[in-house]
């Protein structure tokens, strides 16, 4: 019962250093997300990929990139990190799009990642 | 548009008390809610939802919530907390046929600690 798995689950970066976080589901869900979750403001959308070969920006896009690997996996690319992106990221899947019909999105552990 | 807000961000209760945790929203559409779990580094965990169906709505571990429109909330209960119920809760909305994730909101969390 692994769900959605992400890796690392903890990361210290130097600020113009760049990482990646891989993001894996074995639920056979269409959809997958990223999230940053900051104190005091729940969690908001950095990218989503309604479906395997398409990706799109969500709320909070800049300095990210993403690629939707496969249907499994999903990525998320810090090309040079700033400490404005020190945050918990959550990889998230659901098996359709979107919240229609309430839709269920289930939620990875997280990554807690600290740019200095 | 839509909002949600967390009436409480910390609320303390005694094990084997009742618990209550607000959440009131707006939505210009017929909304779908959620209440989401995060125990400390963890990911989130559905606890329930509502989508239209019945008003009153059970979850996992003795939580239920009731959808009151004309009060536009949807707050959190349990008859008797457990000192394994301390956690952030999140309240999450979007609207019913929403075909996009970038309409899922959260809110900014409430921090429940149950007291021996």
């Amino acid at each position: 019962n692994a769900g959605v798995t992400q890796t690392p689950k903890f990361q210290v970066l130097k600020t113009g250093q760049s990482m990646t976080l891989q993001c894996a589901q074995d639920m056979n869900h269409n959809s997958m997300y990223w999230y940053r979750q900051d104190p005091g403001m729940g969690l908001r959308l950095i990218y989503y990929s309604a479906s395997e070969g398409t990706t799109d920006k969500g709320e909070v896009p800049n300095g990210y990139n993403v690629s939707r690997l496969n249907k499994r996996e999903f990525s998320l690319r810090l090309e040079s990190a700033a400490p404005s992106q020190t945050s918990v990221y959550f990889c998230a899947s659901s098996e359709a799009f979107g919240t229609v019909g309430g839709n269920t999105i289930y939620f990875g552990e997280g990554s807690w990642l600290t740019v200095v | 548009a839509q909002s949600v807000t967390q009436l409480d961000s910390h609320v303390s209760v005694s094990e084997g008390t009742p618990v209550l945790l607000r959440c009131n929203y707006s939505s210009s559409y017929s909304p779908s809610l959620f209440w989401y779990v995060q125990h400390p580094n963890k990911g989130l965990q559905l606890l329930l939802k509502y989508t239209s169906a019945a008003t009153l709505v059970k979850g996992i571990n003795g939580f239920e919530a009731e959808f009151k429109k004309s009060e536009t909330s949807f707050h959190l209960t349990k008859p008797s907390a457990h000192m394994s119920d301390a956690a952030e809760y999140f309240c999450v909305v979007s609207p019913i046929s929403s075909g996009s994730a970038r309409q899922l909101t959260f809110g900014s969390g409430t921090q429940l600690t149950v007291l021996p």
